[in-house]
């Protein structure tokens, strides 16, 4: 099975301008969730959808949004970009009520 | 979040056994012991998870305290791709169905050849 793959894999913006990241699942898996990842602040999470409704989020500006389309793939968008949003972000996968999450390789995002 | 503490670094040799603790004096009885690692320039890998007993599984092994209040993963031969971000994490048996981990900092591993 393919694991978990997100695009781009590296992107520079500048701030005030806008990104859309994205994520392919591993087959089958229903779950997708999403965090963020800077040196400072580690690993926090940002949203999880499962079957395309938001299930949960964490504590981020309105300016970090998501869904999930049907085929489960789901892509989080971050609107007016500051430099603080340079970061790792993370997708990972499950099933859905099960214990492992799967990670993709992560998009690095530098905000010039 | 209940909240766990582990050391900042740890080191290690080649081939020796290596003993992460983890203390979670807050764990509620519901909650799941997960532990996940992070390699340079990776996403996180899950590594074990456990509720009350010992669990080992090709990866490491899963020890448990009797009162819950800590674990330990043991891995019993490291070797120079076990170097990584180790982290123990606390998952409820339930939170409303949601897949959320909260992470901490985390231990990083040095292993020496």
């Amino acid at each position: 099975k393919a694991g978990v793959t997100q695009t781009p894999r590296y992107l520079i913006k500048t701030r005030g301008q806008q990104v859309t990241l994205s994520c392919s699942p591993i087959s089958g898996h229903r779950s997708v969730s999403w965090y963020q990842q800077t040196p400072g602040q580690g690993l926090q999470f940002l949203f999880e959808y499962f079957s395309e409704t938001q299930r949960n989020k964490g504590n981020f500006p309105g300016r970090f949004s998501g869904r999930q389309f049907s085929n489960s793939r789901s892509e989080m968008n971050v609107s007016t970009l500051e430099l603080g949003d340079s970061a790792l972000y993370l997708c990972a996968s499950s099933p859905g009520m099960i214990y492992e999450q799967y990670f993709g390789p992560g998009t690095r995002l530098t905000v010039t | 979040d209940a909240k766990t503490t582990q050391p900042n670094s740890m080191e290690s040799n080649e081939e020796e056994p290596v003993h992460l603790p983890c203390n979670h004096s807050t764990i509620s009885g519901t909650d799941y012991i997960h532990w996940y690692r992070q390699l340079p320039s990776q996403g996180p890998e899950y590594v074990i998870h456990g509720l009350t007993s010992n669990v080992n599984n090709r990866m490491a092994s899963l020890a448990i305290a009797e009162d819950r209040k800590s674990s330990t993963l043991i891995l019993h031969r490291a070797t120079l791709r076990d170097a990584a971000v180790y982290y123990c994490i606390l998952r409820p048996l339930s939170q409303g169905g949601s897949e959320k981990l909260v992470f901490g900092k985390g231990t990083k591993l040095t292993v020496n050849p």
